[in-house]
């Protein structure tokens, strides 16, 4: 079975706290691609990721940093000092590489970032 | 265009009647997607087309769900007879390539369809 869990449905931080966002995955392919999205009020999904199944270096961009655990099939989203611009649902998705390109998405976090 | 459109931006309808959502993905993708994002059901894979062709219907929830794409661009979801529980916001998506290859997808700003 393919699937992606994102077992924390809402989170609250105060502004410049660090946050992580979990996902984890099912998959028995082999190779795969793992991606974040986010999702704003109004409402279209900004790609903000993405990491094959070979490559579990770590990777921060900014304020933003993933961290892939293939031993633990974790693909963990952490924002350092969180503004209130980062308020938004944040999606986690699998590719396999012989499903056809389609995403299998997580249920989605929402991140309130509170002043 | 620069980024992925789609027509309408909100749709109301009546129970029962038909629907037609459009997608007009950037320029020179292949691939092009449809996603329905519902209240407790999260984002879900409706079908996936490459080119003119959907290799991957199996989201699809009813034979009263089609959907079409011609020149290898536009493409057209209809929802038949629709039911209260279709309502939804209704997402495409387009890539280069498939994100099973590592590409990314980009997404439009989805359709508000409200059954009544």
């Amino acid at each position: 079975a393919q699937k992606v869990t994102q077992a924390q449905t809402e989170i609250s931080v105060v502004e410049k706290e660090d946050v992580t966002l979990d996902c984890v995955y099912e998959t028995r392919d082999t190779t795969y691609y793992l991606f974040w999205y986010k999702q704003p009020p109004s409402g279209e999904l900004v790609f903000l990721i993405r990491r094959n199944s070979f490559d579990e270096q770590n990777e921060i961009s900014g304020r933003y940093s993933w961290n892939f655990q293939k031993s633990t099939s974790s693909f963990n989203f952490t924002i350092t000092a969180s503004q209130v611009v980062d308020s938004a649902v944040y999606f986690c998705a699998l590719s396999p590489y012989n499903q056809g390109g389609k995403l299998i998405f997580g249920q989605g976090t929402e991140l309130s970032v509170k002043p | 265009g620069a980024g992925v459109s789609q027509s309408p931006s909100n749709k109301v309808t009546e129970k029962g009647k038909d629907v037609e959502l459009r997608c007009d993905p950037i320029s020179g993708h292949t691939a092009l997607y449809w996603y329905r994002q519902s209240l407790g059901q999260g984002l879900e894979f409706l079908i996936y087309f490459q080119g003119n062709s959907a290799p991957d219907k199996s989201g699809l929830p009813s034979d009263r769900f089609s959907a079409e794409r011609t020149g290898g661009s536009v493409s057209t979801l209809t929802i038949q007879r629709t039911q209260q529980e279709d309502s939804a916001v209704y997402l495409c998506a387009s890539s280069l390539a498939h994100p099973g290859h590592g590409t990314e997808a980009f997404f439009g700003q989805g359709t508000r369809l409200t059954v009544v």
